[in-house]
């Protein structure tokens, strides 16, 4: 089985701080990992996602994040908040193989503050 | 840019009656998916469609669910007899032919309350 802890539902930081999202993930098999933002009354955007290439992994609106297997985390960063970037974010795994079955994290709300 | 649509944004039902959510996929995807979050719970997955076929289901999706392609475009989830508990947002996604790790693209949802 699969699970995704996510630590923190609620995170705020000030525009131009650094945002660190922290994901922790378990699987008993080599994961696809991924980031979802969700923007009030939208569905889920991809913001980037893990499939076994490099470990450091940059997405949209100058997020990144780092698959950190010895850890089992996959943080997701961004250097320099800004306020269009508050919105709740979810860290999902699922495995390798043909399962395609997304398990969430239970989300981290981000509050951007001027 | 291609999206995921849903029908209707928010829907109202009274306890017992069948509802239909539906779903537009983007158009060359070929495995479709339902998930569903009650409020401030976690997303989380019901089912998955494949070649018109269900591929994976959770421990949710019993026998009061059911979802059908009815056309080559249209992707629905039908639950027979609403529960209370049945209340959430209800998430349609799509993802191309390739492997396993494939972007699922997530629609707006539809909001389900049940009285």
């Amino acid at each position: 089985a699969q699970s995704v802890t996510q630590l923190g539902s609620h995170v705020s930081v000030s525009e131009g701080a650094l945002v660190l999202l922290r994901c922790n993930y378990s699987s008993s098999v080599p994961p696809y990992l991924f980031w979802y933002v969700q923007y009030p009354n939208q569905g889920l955007q991809l913001l980037l996602k893990y499939t076994s290439a490099a470990t450091l992994v940059k997405g949209i609106n100058g997020f990144e994040a780092e698959f950190k297997k010895s850890e089992t985390s996959f943080h997701l960063t961004k250097p320099s908040a800004h306020m269009s970037d508050a919105a709740e974010y979810f860290c999902a795994v699922s495995r390798s193989g043909s399962a395609r079955q997304l398990t969430f994290g239970s989300g981290t709300q981000l509050t951007v503050l001027p | 840019e291609p999206e995921v649509t849903q029908t209707p944004s928010h829907q109202v039902t009274q306890m017992g009656q069948e509802v239909i959510l539906r779903c537009v996929p983007i158009s060359n995807h070929l495995y479709f998916y339902w998930y569903r979050q009650i409020l401030g719970q976690k997303v989380e997955f019901l089912v998955s469609f494949y070649n018109n076929e269900i591929s994976e289901k959770s421990e949710i999706f019993d026998d009061q669910f059911s979802v059908e392609r009815p056309d080559g475009s249209n992707f629905t989830l039908k639950i027979r007899s609403t529960k209370l508990e049945d209340s959430a947002m209800y998430f349609c996604a799509s993802s191309g032919p390739g492997l396993a790790g494939e972007t699922q693209y997530f629609g707006p949802g539809t909001r389900l309350l049940v009285l």
